[in-house]
């Protein structure tokens, strides 16, 4: 059974900190991805890595960076949060192969305070 | 870019009866359709996917049927039971790897006892 677990459910941070946001996956999958979800507005990808210390930007990387140094773990930073980044986070991992399923943590509900 | 349109917003059926979920995309150069299934206060997991070489696909209750010329899919669900109750997302790939993909805002369905 893969399991993506997020290091934290729930996150209160305040205005201009730097928040960490931790993904683990323990199926050796090679492709990771960070989305945030809000209402109205489905899922939309933040980042993206296809291997380790790779990253791509998804639609709305803005404010936020990622590492991948371990190809189990995908990390993402709020550089300076901002109340415009409370949200649902969600993070999902794939194996490389065409059209394979992504699968998805419990998410993170941040609130910037 | 890719966008997804998915309707209705929400859909109330009552139990036993079905309901149609639909999404429309943009880039005709997109060639595989996941569905995902979102229950309250749980990760989102695929249910169903279609592929562009196919025009449908079914399993057990749930079906996808997918129109490229229009560029459109269609969710159906038949026999609806009260645990279909939850969140569906559609989905179109933007790669050539089917890996990458940009969702719809989501339906919430609810059926009714």
């Amino acid at each position: 059974d893969v399991k993506v677990t997020q290091s934290s459910r729930y996150l209160v941070k305040r205005t201009g900190e730097k928040v960490f946001l931790e993904c683990v996956q323990d199926m050796d999958h090679e492709n990771m991805f960070w989305y945030r979800q809000d209402p109205g507005l489905g899922l939309r990808l933040i980042y993206f890595s296809y291997d380790v210390k790779m990253k791509e930007k998804g639609d709305i990387p803005e404010g936020y960076s990622v590492s991948r140094e371990k190809k189990e773990r995908f990390s993402l930073i709020l550089e300076s949060a901002s109340t415009n980044q409370t949200s649902m986070y969600l993070c999902a991992s794939s194996r490389d192969g065409w059209g394979t399923e992504a699968f998805f943590g419990q998410g993170t509900r941040l609130t910037v305070v | 870019g890719e966008n997804v349109e998915q309707h209705p917003s929400t859909l109330s059926v009552q139990e036993g009866d079905s309901a149609v979920i639909k999404c429309t995309y943009s880039d005709s150069a997109s060639n595989y359709f996941p569905w995902y299934k979102q229950e309250l206060g749980k990760r989102p997991q695929l249910i169903i996917d279609i592929r562009s070489n196919v025009g449908e696909k079914k399993d057990q209750r749930i079906a996808v049927t997918l129109n490229k010329t229009a560029k459109h899919f269609s969710l159906h669900i038949t026999e609806t039971q009260p645990e279909d109750s939850a969140v569906y997302f559609c989905a179109a790939s933007i790669d050539n790897y089917g890996q990458n993909f940009v969702f719809g805002p989501g339906t919430r369905l609810s059926v009714l006892p």
